[in-house]
């Protein structure tokens, strides 16, 4: 495989559930980054981690837990969400953390119900 | 602050029309650069073209096009004889610098969605 793989595609969560978010990136990048996406607003960052160190926090509630355990892989850990994270995820990597050369994944549609 | 403003919320042309999207930017940055990306129905975001804030020559690539202006704050994006394929929701972005060094992040456009019509 190659480029930045995201799984699942579609999660339809209820409030009380606990679930995780994954990507994985094949290029050999060392910076990977959480984004979402809601309709009617910027592209959000919420997470970055650089060389699997996290490097920066968006103010990001507590309810979104990451992981990165190489740097390869990222997750994004969900418990007791509410309904307004309802929204697209975004995973993506890059070569250092200059800011071009960006690959995003396919995103998970999350539901929060 | 950095701000990127995409004024068309959506576009809607029948195919081999030309269509114009808009990008206007506010920055202090001296040194910056200037993104598009294409998010197809499909999800994932695809980077079309950066642009250095140095270089002002416009940019063709097949039947997209670009024009940067310093004067206006400007990065349009253009294509030619659109296609129903060209059909998506386009994001201008800017980098901002994070203090010393060559650390970046974007900042986001809303994005102008766009529909090919036959």
């Amino acid at each position: 495989e190659t480029g930045v793989t995201q799984t699942p595609r579609h999660l339809v969560m209820g409030m009380t559930n606990k679930k995780s978010l994954k990507c994985e990136q094949h290029l050999g990048h060392n910076a990977m980054y959480w984004y979402k996406q809601s309709a009617k607003k910027p592209l959000e960052l919420m997470f970055v981690y650089s060389l699997e160190e996290r490097v920066e926090n968006n103010s990001v509630p507590s309810r979104f837990s990451p992981e990165c355990p190489n740097s390869s892989h990222l997750f994004l850990h969900l418990h007791t969400l509410q309904p307004e994270d309802s929204a697209l995820y975004l995973c993506a990597s890059s070569q250092g953390r200059v800011a071009y050369g960006y690959t995003f994944g396919s995103g998970t549609r999350l539901t929060v119900v | 602050a950095q701000k990127v403003t995409q004024a068309q919320t959506e576009i809607s042309v029948v195919e081999k029309e030309d269509v114009t999207l808009d990008c206007v930017y506010e920055t202090r940055d001296t040194t910056y650069y200037l993104f598009w990306y294409k998010q197809p129905p499909s999800g994932e975001l695809v980077f079309l073209i950066r642009r250095n804030s140095f270089d002002e020559q416009n940019e063709i690539s097949g039947r997209y096009s670009w024009n940067f202006q310093k004067s206006t704050s400007s990065f349009n994006f253009t294509i030619t004889a659109s296609q129903v394929v060209d059909s998506a929701v386009y994001f201008c972005a800017l980098s901002e610098a994070l203090g010393a060094g060559n650390n970046r992040k974007l900042i986001w456009g809303l994005g102008t969605s766009l529909a090919v019509n036959p």
